[in-house]
């Protein structure tokens, strides 16, 4: 198993478009996470789920944003309509378990760029 | 809400000697964890060291140790014997309850003079 992998690692789009995330976890990892990373900033939290079951939503994660978890296999994360501000890195983490202090293994990130 | 800062945004270290992060945070909550993750630039980040609040003991990983105050919720790091692959970001984080989700600081900048 090579770790978290994440696709593609980086997108420009033009505002309004709808762009698509894939996150692949690790493949025992019932948990999976999604997390926002804007310039000199620490990572945010925007949902998780655990096995294919979306459990918690962020307010950051409006309207335009989507997630999935098909099977509870891969994730992945759509933005519609985007917009300048939506640039970031998209990060996604996965862990293994129940409960608080289990250690999240994260992906390479993608880099969004909206212009 | 839960919060941490980290309000050195950079740090910088002679190779070989030994630097200390600082990290605060605020909860109400009794149980929780606290985590140090370092990101390198341009890869993925990975973790450091963890710290369970309910353990007095501090944690320890090698070259990398923790100063946990549960009383004052100061959380620090310190890397002894620093090498040029610690040069990243680090990040404090937090986390309880059942989902797992982490709230992280910042971050600060630290570099390594060869």
């Amino acid at each position: 198993d090579t770790g978290v992998s994440q696709d593609p690692r980086h997108k420009i789009t033009k505002r309004g478009q709808n762009v698509t995330f894939r996150c692949d976890p690790i493949s025992e990892h019932n948990r999976l996470y999604w997390y926002r990373q804007t310039l000199g900033q620490g990572p945010e939290f925007l949902t998780y789920f655990q096995n294919e079951a979306q459990l918690e939503k962020s307010r950051l994660l409006s309207d335009r944003f989507s997630a999935e978890r098909p099977k509870g296999s891969f994730s992945t994360l759509e933005i519609q309509r985007t917009e300048q501000g939506d640039s970031a890195m998209y990060l996604c983490a996965s862990s293994l378990g129940t409960g608080p202090g289990q250690q999240a293994f994260f992906g390479q990130g993608t880099r969004l760029t909206v212009v | 809400a839960q919060t941490v800062t980290q309000s050195q945004p950079e740090m910088s270290v002679q190779e070989a000697e030994t630097v200390t992060l600082s990290c605060t945070y605020d909860t109400s909550e009794s149980d929780y964890y606290l985590f140090w993750y370092k990101q390198p630039p341009s890869r993925q980040m990975i973790l450091v060291i963890r710290q369970e609040a309910y353990k007095q003991q501090n944690a320890t990983e090698n070259r990398f140790s923790v100063n946990f105050q549960k009383a004052a919720k100061s959380f620090s790091l310190k890397i002894s014997d620093s090498q040029l692959g610690d040069a990243a970001m680090y990040f404090c984080a937090y986390n309880t309850g059942a989902n797992s989700k982490l709230t992280f600081g910042k971050g600060i900048t630290l570099s390594v003079r060869p």
